[in-house]
C-alpha cells in the first residue's frame, strides 16, 4: 500500500490566492483527519471525517478554511483567501476504523503564503 | 475537553544515556494515550499506545511509557538511546467517547555522539 498520499508536497502562493490541498487516504480506512503543524502551536486538529461525513470541524480557524470529502478515497482542504499566517505544514491522516487505534499520516504539505 | 502538556520542548542527551520525555494530560473522562514520533520531513508514526490493561506499554525499539492515572501522566522512557532516536516526539490523548486525537506541542530529542 502506498500509504496516505498528499499533494502537493510544497506550495508557495501569494496572499489572497486560493489554495487547495489534497489527500488520498489508505484504501479501506473509514476516518480522515486534517492537522496543521506550526512551531508556535504544534499540531492542531482542524477537522475529521468518519465515513466521508464531517464529524468535528471546531478546529477550523475561520470561514476562509473549508474541507470536503466527496468520496472515501479523496479529501480536500481549501483556504480562500490565503494569508501569511496560514503558512504551516498541513498533514492528512487516516485510520482503518473503530477499534483500530492508530493514525497513518501522510508526508504533509508545506504551505508558504507570501 | 482533553489537553496534553509536554513541558520539555527540547531534550539533548548523549548516546547510550537514559532519557525521559514528560507528558501530562487533562481530562474529565477516561482516555486513551499515545506517543507518536516524527522524523525530519516525514509524517508522524505511532510509537506506542495505552488503551487499557497493563499500565506499562512498550514499543519494538526499546521505548516504554507508563500510564499513571493519579498523576495524569504518560512519560516516555528509554534506558539507552541511539543516534537514530533523534526526532520529534508527540504525546497525544483522546477520550474513549470520541475520535478526536489531541496532540501535545512535541519534544525534540537530540542524541549526540
Amino acid at each position: 500500500d502506498a500509504g496516505v498520499i498528499q499533494s502537493p508536497r510544497h506550495e508557495v502562493t501569494e496572499m489572497g490566492q486560493e489554495v487547495t490541498l489534497r489527500c488520498k487516504p489508505i484504501s479501506g480506512h473509514n476516518s480522515l483527519f486534517w492537522y496543521r503543524q506550526t512551531m508556535m502551536r504544534g499540531l492542531e486538529l482542524l477537522i475529521y471525517f468518519n465515513n466521508n461525513v464531517p464529524i468535528d470541524d471546531s478546529g477550523m480557524p475561520e470561514d476562509r478554511f473549508s474541507a470536503k470529502m466527496p468520496n472515501a478515497s479523496f479529501s480536500t482542504l481549501k483556504i480562500q483567501p490565503s494569508e501569511p499566517r496560514d503558512s504551516a505544514v498541513y498533514f492528512c491522516a487516516s485510520r482503518p476504523g473503530q477499534g483500530i487505534e492508530k493514525l497513518f499520516f501522510g508526508s504533509g504539505t508545506q504551505l508558504s503564503v507570501l | 475537553a482533553q489537553s496534553v502538556t509536554q513541558l520539555d520542548s527540547q531534550v539533548p542527551v548523549f548516546e547510550e544515556a537514559p532519557v525521559e520525555l514528560r507528558c501530562n494530560y487533562s481530562s474529565s473522562v477516561s482516555v486513551y494515550l499515545f506517543w507518536y514520533v516524527q522524523y525530519p520531513n516525514q509524517g508522524l508514526q505511532l510509537l506506542l499506545k495505552y488503551l487499557s490493561g497493563s499500565t506499562l506499554v512498550e514499543s519494538i525499539n526499546g521505548f516504554e511509557a507508563e500510564f499513571n492515572k493519579s498523576q495524569t501522566s504518560f512519560h516516555l522512557r528509554k534506558p539507552s538511546v541511539h543516534i537514530s532516536d533523534t526526532a520529534e516526539y508527540f504525546c497525544a490523548v483522546r477520550s474513549t467517547f470520541t475520535d478526536k486525537l489531541i496532540f501535545g506541542t512535541g519534544t525534540r530529542l537530540q542524541v549526540f555522539p
